[in-house]
């Protein structure tokens, strides 16, 4: 069994740009969530998907934006990237659409924009 | 408006001893709880979870308590293990809602074990 894959793992960014990262769910596993974890902070949602649909949102803008793929694999898009968009952003994965309480988590994408 | 909150940023405890991690949330619509542990350069894993139709959970030497009047959980380690030092977190969510699965993280306590 496979767990959550994000890549890349470190990247840099200047401001203005434009950014894409990539999640493999876990095998099995139809729903994934996006996580923003500033330093010293808990992680904070942004979205999730769930049959290739955002099914929820949490309170980002809309240049954060999302897509799910056919074998349950998922990008997280940002566009016009802020200095305090500079974060570490996890994937997770389920089974279920919100009732499946056994994420697992990826070990993240730390973004820096400069 | 921060609803998960972990107001103790540190804790050390000597190996043996137990560990009492504390969490506090402001929204009544939680019902349903989890703690997650971190280490450095990996993601929360999963620990131990507590629907708010208990007062408490066991699993091994992690023990939830929820004191749903007081809208306060923790988290006990007993015996606490040196590899027990990470980043808990502890988060809320509304099981029973529309919240897709959406979860409110805390800010995190880094434990410390001395051997």
């Amino acid at each position: 069994e496979t767990g959550v894959t994000q890549s890349p793992t470190h990247l840099i960014k200047t401001r203005g740009q434009q950014v894409t990262l990539r999640c493999s769910s876990q095998s099995g596993h139809n729903t994934v969530s996006w996580y923003q974890q500033a330093l010293g902070q808990g992680p904070q949602f942004i979205f999730q998907y769930y049959r290739e649909e955002e099914n929820g949102r949490g309170n980002f803008p809309p240049r954060f934006s999302g897509l799910q793929f056919p074998n349950y694999s998922s990008e997280l898009n940002v566009n016009a990237l802020e200095l305090d968009d500079s974060a570490l952003y996890l994937c997770a994965s389920s089974t279920k659409q919100g009732f499946d309480y056994g994420y697992t988590f990826g070990s993240g994408t730390r973004l820096t924009v400069v | 408006d921060q609803q998960v909150k972990q107001n103790s940023p540190s804790l050390s405890v000597q190996e043996g001893r137990i560990s009492i991690l504390n969490c506090d949330y402001t929204n009544s619509m939680f019902d349903y709880f989890l703690w997650y542990k971190k280490y450095p350069a990996e993601g929360p894993t999963f620990l131990i979870s507590i629907s708010s139709i208990k007062d408490k959970n066991e699993d091994g030497r992690f023990t939830v308590f929820l004191n749903k009047s007081a809208k306060h959980l923790s988290l006990h380690i007993v015996p606490s293990q040196p590899g027990d030092s990470a980043v808990y977190f502890c988060a809320g969510t509304n099981a029973g809602g529309t919240s897709y699965g959406k979860l409110t993280f805390g800010q995190g306590t880094i434990l410390t074990v001395h051997p």
